[in-house]
């Protein structure tokens, strides 16, 4: 069964800092789809960056970039000149392409920027 | 209806009475999800169906049913609710086996008194 992981409940930044979240995943298909979603106080969920297991090259959405590391099954997500709008749930989340194609998301880091 | 929503947004139920919570979605997508968001636990996969007809359970299945008689509807039901599923519970959807986002529904916050 495939399995997401975040260690760090909780992260406090400066605005204007590089935050860097942490995310691992166990499974074994060799092609799958990773995300990472966003969710601010108003519940709503919100797509932040996806990845796709077959590309090497990590992926980029303005000051949102990931390092994905399919060896370690690593998928962490680094956020660059912090904003005050960035503030919220961060939840990592697997989806495979074969079988059950069951959407996983981790515990979820609640971020806070700073002003 | 544009996109997915749920119903009720809130709830308050007495403990042992059923209850249903609706899910309708107009993207056509195949694959919808119903999960629950506790404190500390994130998101936790309860049910989830890949196609009509079809379902299948999750992380936490136990105490709830799911059918999925067509496309558009996910319905998730309680059969005797028990305090420990007071939770904010959330409908997915995402178009089949392709990398596509998930698209959420607003949520429902249940509490079972």
């Amino acid at each position: 069964a495939q399995t997401v992981t975040q260690s760090q409940p909780e992260m406090s930044v400066q605005e204007a800092e590089t935050v860097t979240l942490s995310c691992t995943y166990d499974t074994s298909e060799s092609n799958y789809y990773l995300f990472w979603y966003k969710q601010p106080p108003s519940r709503q969920m919100i797509l932040v960056i996806r990845q796709e297991a077959y590309k090497q090259q990590n992926a980029t959405e303005n000051r949102f970039s990931v390092n994905f590391q399919k060896a370690a099954k690593s998928f962490s997500l680094k956020i660059s000149d912090s904003q005050l709008g960035d503030t919220a749930m961060y939840f990592c989340a697997f989806v495979g392409i074969q079988g059950a194609q069951k959407l996983v998301f981790g515990q979820g880091t609640r971020l806070t920027i700073n002003p | 209806i544009a996109g997915i929503t749920q119903a009720p947004t809130s709830q308050i139920l007495a403990a042992g009475r059923r209850m249903t919570l609706r899910c309708t979605q107009d993207m056509r997508h195949n694959a919808m999800y119903w999960y629950r968001q506790d404190l500390g636990l994130g998101l936790r996969l309860i049910h989830y169906s890949n196609t009509a007809g079809t379902t299948g359970k999750g992380e936490v299945p136990d105490g709830y049913s799911v059918s999925r008689a067509n496309t558009d509807d996910f319905p998730l039901t309680l059969a005797s609710a028990v305090p420990s599923q007071t939770s904010v519970y959330f409908c997915a959807s995402r178009k089949d086996r392709e990398g596509t986002e998930a698209f959420f529904g607003q949520g429902t916050r249940l509490t079972v008194v």
